[in-house]
């Protein structure tokens, strides 16, 4: 079983959609939670933390459920921009390991 | 002004070659990093090195050697290149070690390793 485990996708929504996207972690030491993103060919960079009681930049919002080991984002009003790959990423407590999943894959069409 | 860079971006190689990966940050940072991201887009962490220190030794085959001659350096040296090394390897660098990861880690441009 890996780590961190995402819907591959891909998620075809039309411009103006709100999207969510799930991630399930199997490790209970994790400790920081993190979304990155991805366009194609580029390198990973960060989006957002995901903080306990979840939190929100702009039209982006992320919760954590610790108990179920259950991280989301959820994108508002969709824009052509937000096409890319969703890397939901885990640290493990005391390390300075990050875990990637393998990516949520998003395409917003016109 | 870019803050992760790294040489070649490109690279076509022969089985059984041996070649380098270079990374320079310019952000300060005290922790670099080597990751993989294979065919399948998973991006796994190789090495991790803090202030020219080895932290992070995942299972990597011993024919790959992480080398930091300063803090703002890492480089990759591969020896004896199989088919199986083709992936796009990413150095990343952040803040510091020892802050369990909290520091937001910043990636480079990625080196696309092509073994034919």
């Amino acid at each position: 079983r890996k780590e961190v485990e995402q819907d591959p996708g891909p998620f075809n929504v039309p411009e103006g959609a709100t999207v969510a996207f799930n991630c399930t972690y199997s490790n209970s030491a994790s400790q920081s939670f993190f979304w990155y993103r991805q366009d194609c060919r580029k390198e990973p960079k960060l989006l957002m933390s995901v903080y306990s009681s979840g939190n929100e930049d702009g039209r982006f919002t992320a919760q954590l459920n610790r108990a179920s080991q259950y991280i989301s984002l959820l994108i508002r009003d969709s824009k052509l921009s937000d096409s890319a790959t969703y890397l939901c990423v885990v640290n493990i407590r005391n390390t300075d390991k990050l875990i990637f999943g393998t990516g949520t894959r998003l395409q917003v069409f016109p | 002004d870019t803050a992760v860079s790294q040489t070649p971006k490109y690279l076509v190689t022969q089985m059984g070659n041996d070649k380098s990966i270079k990374c320079e940050q310019n952000l300060g940072h005290d922790t670099m990093y080597w990751y993989k991201q294979d065919s399948k887009k998973f991006l796994k962490i190789m090495f991790s090195y803090n202030n020219k220190e080895l932290i992070i030794n995942e299972t990597v085959p011993n024919r790959f050697s992480p080398k930091s001659p300063d803090k703002a350096h890492l480089n990759l040296h591969i020896n004896s290149l199989e088919l199986g090394d083709s992936a796009v390897y990413f150095c990343a660098s952040s803040l510091r070690a020892g802050t369990s990861g909290a520091d937001t880690q910043y990636f480079g441009p990625g080196t696309r390793l092509t073994v034919l």
